[in-house]
């Protein structure tokens, strides 16, 4: 099983700033296959890049994903009040998929 | 647009079998090239991929639940379904329908979860 390691696993900053997060695997994930969700309190999560690059329909060109191999990225380029929530990384590639631990994004 | 809706009982106690039901609309599960499936969240924990069917009815779970898991679809209802078996509390958690495409794994699209927590 693939494990992905998420950091840091929380951040504090201010609307306008920008933010990057990083997900590490255990193994190279199958076709780059690493999404990344947004969840809210009480919400399911959301999905936001699919293959590591690839924003979903609908979302933001702020939201950004980039890497290969075990090594991946995440970027918000300028924060929004709406996006202070929870920021998880899947590998979909092998199974059993796995999720990383999550980095929560908070509002300093 | 594809909706997904769990149901479910919320209460299950300990060493019974959790069911629960994902209806779907806008999508036919029996012809759309997708995936559906399951996933959990344990209070304050993170997400776990407990398993998917295709539309061939083949089926694909995860190896630490596989022993208690099924995951089948009833097509003229155009819903499928989970059900775990010798449930402990340690299966307390957010049950979420998902859909996928691309791998069995994939989960782009979410149900807003149902709650199952496991109590006598």
């Amino acid at each position: 099983e693939i494990v992905l390691t998420q950091s840091p696993g929380s951040l504090s900053l201010s609307p306008g700033e920008g933010a990057t997060l990083s997900c590490r695997a255990s193994q190279i994930v199958t076709n780059n296959y690493l999404a990344w969700f947004q969840q809210k309190t009480g919400q399911a999560p959301r999905l936001l890049i699919y293959g590591a690059s690839n924003r979903d329909v609908g979302i933001p060109d702020r939201f950004s994903g980039s890497g290969s191999g075990t090594d991946f990225t995440f970027t918000i380029s300028r924060l929004e009040p709406e996006d202070f929530a929870v920021y998880y990384c899947q590998q979909y590639g092998s199974s059993p998929g796995t999720f990383g631990q999550g980095t929560k994004l908070e509002i300093k | 647009q594809v909706q997904m809706q769990e149901s479910g009982p919320g209460l299950v106690k300990p060493s019974e079998t959790l069911s629960l039901t994902c209806a779907v609309s806008g999508a036919s599960i029996s012809s759309t090239n997708c995936f559906w499936g399951w996933i959990r969240q344990s209070p304050g924990k993170a997400l776990e991929w407990i398993g998917s069917i295709y539309k061939s009815g083949s089926t694909y779970y995860n190896p630490s639940l596989k022993s208690r898991i099924t995951i089948s679809a009833d097509t003229s209802k155009n819903q499928f379904s989970l059900n775990l078996a010798s449930v402990t509390a340690a299966d307390t958690a957010v049950y979420f329908c998902v859909r996928g495409v691309s791998t069995p794994y994939a989960c782009g699209m979410w149900g807003q979860g149902t709650v199952v927590t496991v109590s006598s």
